[in-house]
């Protein structure tokens, strides 16, 4: 099966912090994803990556930052937290050419 | 107006009921269609995945696409308590990497 972990299941965090949520998968998929689920929004996406070192941006990468230096890792960075930041945060990957994506427990965020 | 349109429900149906979840789309190229069930306060986890038009089925769950009609069904026959959780379309183009979703339908399935 394959398995994608969050470092944390609940954060809370001071305005104005650098936030780092970490996401590792297990399964050697090439592509990995970051989202925001938000009541009434659904998921959006933030940034993904496509390789190591290789990283796109989604539709609102506005006020966040990743990093990928391993194949397995996946790390969002929020480099300024402000309250409209609270939100859960889902982590999932995908292999190369494949449409499916599978997705880590989510990290609650609340930025206070 | 969003590319994929799902209600937000909530959809309460007894236990047994047949239940029917839809999402309308409005790009074209979408030719791989998902859904995925979401518990409270947990990850989304794949229930479906269909390419193209066509009807799949996996047990209790059938997924149906119309691509003539840009719409996609879930139905969920002997609906169980334990279905209630909620009920996301993803849909994506052929060499796209990322999925759109739909905001989710909330089931409630009572016994």
């Amino acid at each position: 099966d394959v398995k994608v972990t969050q470092s944390s299941r609940y954060l809370v965090k001071r305005t104005g912090e650098k936030v780092f949520l970490e996401c590792v998968q297990d399964m050697d998929h090439e592509n990995m994803f970051w989202y925001r689920q938000d009541p009434g929004l659904g998921l959006r996406l933030i940034y993904f990556s496509y390789d190591v070192k290789m990283k796109e941006k989604g539709d609102i990468p506005e006020g966040y930052s990743v990093s990928r230096e391993k194949k397995e890792r996946f790390s969002l960075i929020l480099e300024s937290a402000s309250t409209n930041q609270t939100s859960m945060y889902l982590c999932a990957s995908s292999p190369s050419g494949g449409e499916t994506q599978y997705f880590g427990p989510g990290t609650r965020l609340l930025v206070l | 107006q969003k590319e994929v349109e799902q209600d937000p429900g909530p959809l309460s149906v007894p236990e047994g009921a047949i239940v029917s979840l839809n999402c309308t789309y409005s790009n074209s190229a979408f030719q791989y269609f998902m859904w995925y069930r979401q518990y409270s306060r947990k990850g989304p986890e794949l229930l479906m995945y269909t390419y193209s038009s066509g009807n799949k089925e996996d047990g209790r769950f059938t997924a149906q696409v119309d691509k003539s009609s840009k719409y996609i069904s879930l139905f969920i026959r002997d609906s169980q308590p334990s279905d209630s959780a909620t009920y996301l379309c993803a849909m994506s183009a052929t060499g796209r990497r990322a999925l759109t979703f739909g905001s989710g339908t909330r089931l409630q399935v009572q016994p």
